[in-house]
């Protein structure tokens, strides 16, 4: 099962916009794409998914290529509390979660 | 609401020492997970279980066992533990969709010397 593939760390100002990149291009039709993040010394949390259309939600957007290799996570303003490790993950017909190394947001107050 | 509850917190286990890790949900989640976690990496899958009595293993299986007797339940058992197995470990349950969240434990850090 190929892993996906993110950078292993960007950062932020404080109250921009981030968009966090992630490459998934052995991606299977039925796979959804995940996105959960991980604040030091906790379980990951989920942030969103989505197979073809761009998502939103309270906490982010997910932007997917129309051909579905690669996908986006926006934060649409960072705050400090947005600091953590962003996991993309591809989520197969078994339910099972394929992780990466994921991407350490660093955002600078 | 609880949500994903796991226990210990933390272990110190001398090499070759059994344990058990618990790990119990109050979502009616059918899928159940466990994962390690070394550092600087990402989560890798060591056994699953679609629905009580049914169990897999996933990537790094060796040295564990688990059982699934209840759907709230998912123990993780370490058999003679290794310094290898040093490493913090999750548990997570979801429902049995591949288009829903999944929630996890607060972790258990276990060290083996």
């Amino acid at each position: 099962d190929a892993k996906t593939t993110q950078p292993n760390s960007m950062e932020s100002n404080e109250e921009e916009p981030v968009h966090l990149p992630c490459n998934h291009s052995t991606i299977s039709g039925t796979d959804y794409i995940h996105w959960y993040r991980q604040l030091p010394s906790q379980g990951p949390e989920y942030v969103i998914h989505g197979l073809t259309s761009n998502v939103n939600n309270r906490m982010a957007s997910l932007a997917i290529a129309e051909d579905r290799k690669s996908s986006t996570l926006i934060l649409h303003r960072a705050t400090l509390r947005d600091a953590a490790v962003y996991y993309c993950i591809r989520r197969d017909s078994n339910y099972q979660l394929i992780w990466g190394a994921g991407t350490k947001l660093i955002i600078k107050p | 609401n609880a949500g994903v509850t796991q226990t210990p917190k933390f272990q110190v286990l001398k090499t070759g020492q059994s344990m058990t890790l618990q790990c119990a949900q109050d979502m009616n989640h059918e899928y159940m997970s466990w994962y390690r976690q070394d550092p600087g990496m990402g989560l890798r899958l060591i056994h699953y279980s679609v629905g009580a009595g049914i169990t897999d293993q996933g990537e790094v299986p060796n040295g564990y066992n688990v059982s699934r007797s209840t759907t709230e339940d998912f123990p993780l058992r370490l058999l003679s533990a290794a310094p290898s197995q040093t490493s913090v470990y999750f548990c997570a349950s979801s429902t049995r969709t591949v288009n829903t969240e999944a929630f996890f434990g607060q972790g258990t850090r276990l060290t083996v010397v």
